[in-house]
């Protein structure tokens, strides 16, 4: 069973503050992964892509990929509240006929006024 | 996003009864995705489709069956619906590109009593 994992939380970040959130996997041979965010009974929201190791901004927002660790991490700078939702950490499946992304449980984000 | 439409929002249903949820897209995209979102689980992949007539399992396939007749729609069939089918269902739609980012649509959330 090819897994991703997240902290559940809750993270609690101070307004203006960085906050990152971190993902490992376990499917050695997965190429794309995904930050998608998602407000409470709202449809998940593509916020980051990223394909090779290292660093890709986007805005406020920094993915982080480290294969050989099997590690992926996001940095939201200057936070605000609208930034409060919940993170999922996705992984392209891998192997032959495989299709489709395997999430992990997510990473409740709180952002304190 | 990606014009996805699901339909109904929101449904509540008997044991044993059948039940059809429906995506549609305007987008055009090659590929669509069943997911279901449970608390605990996260999202989990049901079935998949990589074009017209062309579908196959997910991770929790059981009990569901798809149909793809057309680009732009992908049912999930519950054959006989049972409580454990409860759940929030979102279906997403991806291009046929090399990026692999995968755009859901609203959910529906389905109540089998």
């Amino acid at each position: 069973q090819k897994e991703v994992e997240q902290n559940s939380g809750p993270l609690s970040v101070p307004e203006g503050a960085i906050a990152s959130l971190n993902c490992t996997y376990s499917d050695r041979g997965s190429q794309s992964f995904f930050w998608y965010r998602q407000y409470s009974g709202k449809s998940p929201e593509l916020i980051m892509s990223i394909y090779s190791n290292g660093d890709k901004e986007d805005g406020r927002f920094t993915a982080q990929l480290n294969k050989a660790s099997q590690y992926v991490s996001l940095l939201i700078r200057d936070s605000q509240p609208s930034d409060s939702a919940t993170y999922l950490c996705a992984v392209k499946r891998s192997g032959g006929g495989a299709d489709g992304l395997t999430f992990g449980k997510g990473t409740h984000l709180i952002i304190q006024p | 996003d990606a014009g996805i439409t699901q339909s109904p929002r929101h449904k509540v249903t008997e044991t044993g009864t059948p039940v059809t949820l429906r995506c549609h897209q305007t987008e055009n995209h090659r590929y669509m995705y069943w997911y279901r979102q449970d608390p605990g689980h996260g999202l989990r992949l049901i079935h998949y489709s990589y074009g017209v007539k062309d579908t196959d399992k997910g991770e929790v396939s059981d009990g569901y069956s798809v149909s793809r007749s057309k680009t732009e729609d992908f049912l999930l069939t519950l054959e006989s619906a049972t409580s454990s089918q409860t759940s929030v269902y979102f279906c997403a739609t991806r291009t046929s590109g090399g990026t692999n980012e995968q755009f859901f649509g609203p959910g529906t959330r389905l109540t089998v009593l």
